[in-house]
């Protein structure tokens, strides 16, 4: 069964500062990476997906994450984090079981950013 | 504008009140599911459906009952809800089953149970 595991679970980060948030998965094929974003009282949103291709995935809000197979890693990254990024933050797999599609979570990250 | 639509949003009700919890999407998606979202335990998913009436058992699905008799619609269906049922439910849909397809949710439904 796949799994997905997400070590930071409340990062504290300055306005301007870089973000790197860690996801790891467990599931020997092919698969599916995604990333939501839960604004506060709000529902989950994609940030970015990852299906194929180019392992370095841009997505909303200036966020990306690179895909490093050999690692089964998907980390989210940005350069620079605004107060307005403050929300938790869901990685997820999706695996290519050839019927079902299930969304795997991982724990999530609370991101707070100070001014 | 595609949209997963849930219903209430907001609800609080006494331990072994049937309720349901509906769910629309307006995007023609075969797939369809629900998750529930606690603190520490990130979302689960408690059923899913891969097209009229096909439904089948996710991670947690003691406790809970759905069906698909329209494509559109998803309700879920707790028959004698119990205070371990707090929880924040997502609904969910996607074009089809299987990876490969982005799945979207609905706002979310908050439900206690007292």
């Amino acid at each position: 069964a796949q799994s997905v595991s997400q070590h930071n679970h409340h990062v504290i980060l300055s306005e301007a500062a870089s973000l790197e948030l860690g996801c790891n998965y467990s599931y020997g094929g092919t698969v599916n990476l995604f990333w939501y974003v839960q604004y506060p009282g709000q529902h989950l949103q994609l940030l970015l997906k990852y299906f194929s291709g180019d392992p370095l995935v841009k997505g909303i809000k200036g966020f990306e994450a690179e895909f490093i197979k050999s690692k089964f890693s998907f980390n989210l990254r940005k350069p620079s984090v605004q107060w307005s990024d403050t929300a938790e933050y869901f990685c997820a797999v999706n695996a290519n079981t050839g019927t079902a599609s299930k969304l795997t979570f991982g724990t999530g990250t609370r991101l707070q950013v100070t001014l | 504008e595609a949209q997963v639509t849930q219903n209430p949003r907001y609800l609080i009700t006494v331990t072994g009140k049937k309720l349901t919890v509906t769910c629309s999407q307006n995007m023609n998606h075969e797939y369809m599911s629900w998750y529930r979202q606690d603190p520490g335990l990130g979302l689960r998913q408690i059923y899913y459906s891969m097209n009229v009436e096909v439904t089948d058992k996710g991670d947690v699905p003691e406790g809970y009952k759905v069906s698909r008799k329209e494509k559109r619609n998803f309700p879920l269906i707790l028959e004698s809800p119990s205070p371990n049922q707090t929880s924040l439910y997502f609904c969910a849909s996607s074009y089809r089953g299987g990876a490969g397809n982005t799945i979207y949710f609905g706002e979310g439904s908050w439900l206690t149970v007292v």
